[in-house]
């Protein structure tokens, strides 16, 4: 079973703000990463290290920590960002990495 | 452009071999950490294996420790990985994506399409 807990679904409207959690006691030593997959595609990450988005990915994306919870914030989401959402990070070892159990996100 | 192309898959017997590789391009391959992620049909991401930039810190997930074993050829730009004594639940497609540190970080910035492994009698 996997060590980062995220709630199975969300929901958030058209333009709203949404924050996804991820919860597990290795975050209280590591960062988390956080992966967007829609349905029959390849994840992508959209934000890694303390709050860091890659090349390409928009600035309505931001991550944060507190204790042992990661937050993904999405503010004001847009149609094209419904899609499953997974945190990673290394496990409680600290010699492993493990996903999160996934977050689907539906924009209304 | 950065790809990841994985290769190998396919349906074999449980208690079977196969070995799947991934050829890489569009970056210094050799100056990343690579790993394999696998996600059973309809469920989650579940990493698999990592590999640092020059081999010497290799990792596995402990339902596969043992069974599979992680290796790349820098000189090739490849990955792969040769998995033994396969099982119904290895079942899969197994993804390769890039790390952003050499060393692994845990962060993967870029993925392939994945090969599917399917272990059925």
């Amino acid at each position: 079973s996997s060590e980062l807990t995220q709630d199975p679904a969300v929901s958030v409207a058209l333009g709203q703000t949404v924050r996804i959690t991820c919860q597990g006691d290795s975050l209280r030593s590591y960062y988390a990463s956080w992966y967007q997959q829609k349905p029959g595609q390849a994840p992508v990450l959209v934000i890694y290290g303390k709050n860091n988005r890659p090349s390409g990915i928009p600035d309505r994306f931001s991550g944060s920590t507190s204790g042992n919870t990661a937050s993904l914030t999405i503010t004001g989401a847009q149609a094209q960002d419904e899609a499953d959402y997974y945190c990673n990070s290394r496990d409680s070892s600290g010699n492993h990495y493990v996903f999160g159990t996934g977050t689907k996100v539906t924009v209304l | 452009e950065v790809q990841l192309v994985e290769s190998g898959g396919g349906l074999v017997q449980p208690g079977r071999s196969l070995r799947l590789s991934c050829a890489a391009s569009g970056f210094t391959f050799d100056d990343y950490a690579i790993h394999w992620v696998r996600q059973a049909p309809g469920k989650g991401l579940e990493w698999v294996s990592g590999i640092s930039w020059n081999s010497g810190t290799i990792g596995y997930a402990d339902s596969v420790k043992g069974r599979f074993t992680i290796s790349r050829d820098n000189a090739k730009n490849s990955l792969y990985l040769q998995m033994t004594s396969l099982r119904a639940e290895d079942t899969a497609l197994y993804y390769c994506a890039k790390d952003i540190n050499y060393d692994s970080s845990g962060s993967f910035d870029y993925w392939g399409q994945g090969t599917l492994v399917t272990v059925s009698s």
